[in-house]
């Protein structure tokens, strides 16, 4: 069985351009995740969706960073523009049921904005 | 915000030795789950323990759990070079929110 597939795993950009991740969750898995990592730290929720609903988005910046799942499959996070403090690591989760249990992890969008 | 503190910041022992990481965290929860990551990794699950339960067991991982305390520990016996990671308690808490901790960076010597 596949993984979480994101894409892609490293992205080198200027401050104020814009970039997009995207996020293949495992497939039969209705609810979805994108949480940020800092370095050295633990990841923090962005967004959760349950199939197509944004459930969770409390901590999203929406000012900036946008994010949609077409369909209740994939997913894509946007930040436009992006700022300095944004350079961090993108994770998307899935998992079967949104009682939680356990969290499947993509391996990560690493984002550097100079 | 983070919900969860891992106690210590960093562990740095021989193989063949047990390691302990402590979380605590500050509100109710539902239940509390430790993840593993490999340096540029994603996160790998390795145990849930509801907050009805006391201990639990998988292969050579001891996690428990005291509600009263609002805290768990998660105990690795006989460590290896391969269980050099960060771990992460990560608590589950009314409306399904997974919150984490900062994490341990566990380094096991040869």
């Amino acid at each position: 069985e596949a993984g979480v597939v994101q894409s892609p795993r490293y992205k080198i950009i200027e401050k104020k351009q814009p970039v997009a991740f995207w996020c293949n969750p495992i497939s039969g898995h209705n609810t979805l995740y994108w949480y940020l990592q800092n370095l050295g730290q633990g990841p923090e929720l962005l967004i959760r969706y349950e199939n197509e609903e944004a459930v969770d988005d409390s901590q999203l910046p929406k000012d900036r960073f946008s994010a949609e799942r077409l369909k209740g499959v994939d997913s894509t996070l946007k930040i436009q523009p992006a700022e300095l403090g944004d350079s961090a690591v993108y994770l998307c989760a899935s998992s079967s049921s949104r009682f939680t249990g356990e969290l499947f992890f993509g391996e990560g969008s690493r984002l550097t904005v100079l | 915000s983070q919900q969860g503190e891992e106690d210590p910041q960093a562990l740095s022992i021989q193989e063949g030795e047990n390691a302990t990481m402590n979380c605590s965290y500050k509100t109710s929860i539902n239940n509390l789950q430790w993840y593993r990551q490999n340096s540029g990794r994603g996160l790998v699950h390795l145990i849930l323990i509801r907050s009805n339960e006391r201990e639990k067991h998988s292969g050579r991982l001891r996690v428990t759990l005291d509600t009263s305390k609002k805290s768990s520990s998660l105990l690795i016996t006989a460590s290896r070079a391969a269980d050099t990671a960060s771990y992460f308690c990560a608590t589950e808490t009314s409306g399904s929110r997974l919150t984490f901790g900062e994490g341990t960076q566990l380094t096991v010597n040869p």
